[in-house]
């Protein structure tokens, strides 16, 4: 148990509908990333948050995704008309946000846009 | 544009060989290097991490180099066991900039 929870485990959705994932930190980490994951690829960087700040938004971020954390504590995806291009694994992970910055990875939402 | 390379997509080896993993980078001056493992539909698994001042670090039956030199570390697992099958993924990092990760290795260790 890394103590990252992320709901749904599986979403399933038609293209052009919008999705919205959660993680949530069983303990308090400064920081928190949202990373994607395609087959045969180590997880791609999106965005990442210092408490409730919105610090870095990757490239790959379009302006179909947006990120929060309102509280400093969960945090939301939310995938605005989803494209079938979008189906990956999205993954969340906590940090204690100080040197090294090893990660602890939630189990991941796997979304499958149809 | 910072690159990584693992040394391939797939490896197989037999039980109670040690398994060798290769991590190269370029346009990078890491300050750490991590290693994780990740089994199929799970996340990340953080494992090692090695400073570049650090020539090797050992956990249990796992070993970990870094030659900054060479641009490259080297992940061993001794005495393999069918249980350490799973992709290894490895995450250069500067300290200051978002983990970026290879595309992993698949190991596959068979009995």
């Amino acid at each position: 148990d890394t103590g990252v929870s992320q709901d749904p485990r599986h979403k399933i959705t038609k293209r052009g509908q919008n999705v919205t994932f959660r993680c949530d930190p069983i303990s308090e980490h400064n920081r928190l990333y949202w990373y994607r994951q395609t087959l045969g690829q180590g997880p791609e960087f999106l965005t990442y948050f210092q408490n409730e700040a919105q610090l870095e938004k990757s490239r790959l971020l379009s302006d179909r995704f947006s990120a929060e954390r309102p509280k400093g504590s969960f945090s939301t995806l939310e995938i605005q008309r989803t494209e079938q291009g979008d189906s990956a694994m999205y993954l969340c992970a906590i940090s204690p946000g100080q040197g090294t910055d090893t990660q602890y990875f939630g189990p991941g939402t796997r979304l499958t846009v149809l | 544009s910072q690159k990584i390379e693992q040394n391939s997509e797939a490896l197989n080896i037999q039980e109670g060989k040690t398994a060798t993993l290769t991590c190269n980078y370029t346009n990078y001056s890491p300050a750490y290097l991590q290693w994780y493992r990740q089994d199929p539909g799970r996340g990340p698994v953080f494992l090692l991490l090695i400073r570049e001042n650090e020539k090797e670090k050992r956990k249990e039956r796992l070993k970990v180099t870094f030659d900054t030199t060479l641009k490259q570390s080297l992940f061993h697992i001794t005495a393999s066991q069918p249980a350490d099958s799973a992709t290894y993924l490895c995450a250069p990092h500067s300290g200051n900039t978002p983990l970026v990760f290879g595309k992993g290795t698949r190991l596959s260790v068979i009995a």
